[in-house]
Parts: C-alpha cells; sequence; structure tokens
C-alpha cells in the first residue's frame, strides 16, 4: 500500500463548478498537509499549508484535514479555465524542511 | 517567481552516460532537496542536503549523488543513466530557521534517457 493514495482522474468539470480533490494515507505520523498546483511542464506552486486537523480557506480553495479518517480534501469553488492543471497532495511528518510525500496527482480541466 | 532557478531546462541522453543537473536559490535558503517526477506520478524523495551536508536520502541508489556549495546552489549528478531515468527533476528549497509553507520549487529540467 502506498502511503498517500490520490486519484489521478482525469477529472473535468464546466466553468463554475465546486470541484472536489481527495486524497488518503496510511502514515498517522503526517501531521503537514500541502496542495501544490501543476501546470503543464512546470514545477508544483504550494497553494494551500494546514497543520493538524481542520479546516483552512484562501479565497476560492478550501482545504480540510481529517486525521481520524486519514483523509484531505481540497475544494475549488466557482472553477475557472484557469484552474486546469494537476494538483497534487503532499505531506510530511515534521514541517519546514521535512522531505514530503506526493500523491500521483489529479489531472483537473476546467471547461469554459 | 519563487526564486529557484533550474539548468538545463531539457537534455536528452544515452543509456550508460553521466548527467549534472543544477538549481540555485534565494539568499538564506540553506536546505535543499531533489525530487524525481516520472510522467503521470507524484515526485518522489531523492536526497536533502543541509549546510553542505547530506540530510536525508529517498529510495534511490548510490548512483545519484549531489552537492550543496556555500553560495546556495547546488548539484544533482546521475551515473550510468537507465531509461528508467528519465523523468523530470525538480529542486526544492527553503530557509530550514522555522516550520511553514515556504518550500519553493524549481521549473524543473526535464531528462530524457534513449
Amino acid at each position: 500500500q502506498k502511503e498517500v493514495e490520490q486519484d489521478p482522474g482525469p477529472l473535468s468539470v464546466p466553468e463554475g463548478a465546486i470541484v472536489s480533490l481527495n486524497c488518503t494515507y496510511s502514515n498517522s505520523a503526517f501531521q503537514y498537509f500541502m496542495w501544490y498546483r501543476q501546470y503543464s511542464r512546470k514545477g508544483p506552486e504550494l497553494l494551500m499549508y494546514t497543520y493538524s486537523s481542520g479546516n483552512k480557506e484562501d479565497g476560492r480553495f478550501t482545504a480540510q484535514v481529517d486525521k481520524s479518517s486519514k483523509y484531505i480534501s481540497l475544494f475549488i469553488r466557482d472553477s475557472q479555465p484557469s484552474d486546469s492543471a494537476t494538483y497534487l497532495c503532499a505531506m510530511s511528518v515534521q514541517g519546514g524542511s521535512e522531505k514530503l510525500v506526493f500523491g500521483k496527482g489529479t489531472k483537473l480541466t476546467v471547461n469554459p | 517567481e519563487t526564486g529557484v532557478t533550474q539548468s538545463p531546462t531539457h537534455l536528452i541522453k544515452t543509456r550508460g552516460q553521466q548527467v549534472t543537473l543544477r538549481c540555485s536559490s534565494q539568499s538564506g535558503h540553506n536546505t535543499v532537496s531533489w525530487y524525481q517526477q516520472a510522467l503521470g506520478q507524484g515526485p518522489q524523495f531523492i536526497f536533502q542536503y543541509y549546510r553542505e551536508e547530506e540530510n536525508g536520502r529517498g529510495n534511490f541508489p548510490p548512483r545519484f549523488s549531489g552537492l550543496q556549495f556555500p553560495n546556495y546552489s547546488s548539484e544533482l549528478n546521475v551515473n550510468a543513466l537507465e531509461l528508467d531515468d528519465s523523468a523530470l527533476y525538480l529542486c526544492a528549497t527553503t530557509d530550514r530557521a522555522w516550520a511553514g509553507n515556504t518550500i519553493y520549487f524549481g521549473e524543473g529540467s526535464w531528462l530524457t534517457v534513449v
């Protein structure tokens, strides 16, 4: 079993839809949870960073962490064509410079 | 703009050859990590350098090696290239002094081994 599981999709939605992206993990020691956006042939860009359980909101993006279920989610409201990218979840035991364990990424397309 | 620059952006090598990839980061980012991202996969941790010493290694063989220099630049060297080494190689830097969302990735170097 991989440490982090993420459905690779692809996921295709119409503009304005609410998008839900999810990851599950097996290592209960993970405490720091991140979502990265990666455009085609580019490096990952940090979107959201959450410590432990709970919700965090930033504009149209909401990150949720449920440590009891070992499940994290990213919600995108009012999705735009510019949101079309691959979304990677990542986790670490310690924050800062600790190595990140990534999911495979979910490829999202938002259609105008 | 992350302040992390990688070179070259693309290169093609032949199986058995050696390759050196380079990364430079903004001043103060004393920790650099390298990741390998195969097509359709998430990045996999190769190793990390802190103050010019290796500080953690993923499940990669010794033919993957690195260097970090005092000017915050670093290198990833891969010897005896194999076809499966074809991937995007990402450099990520941070200031180790505090935990937080300060891990910056470069745009990567695309390596194709033929």
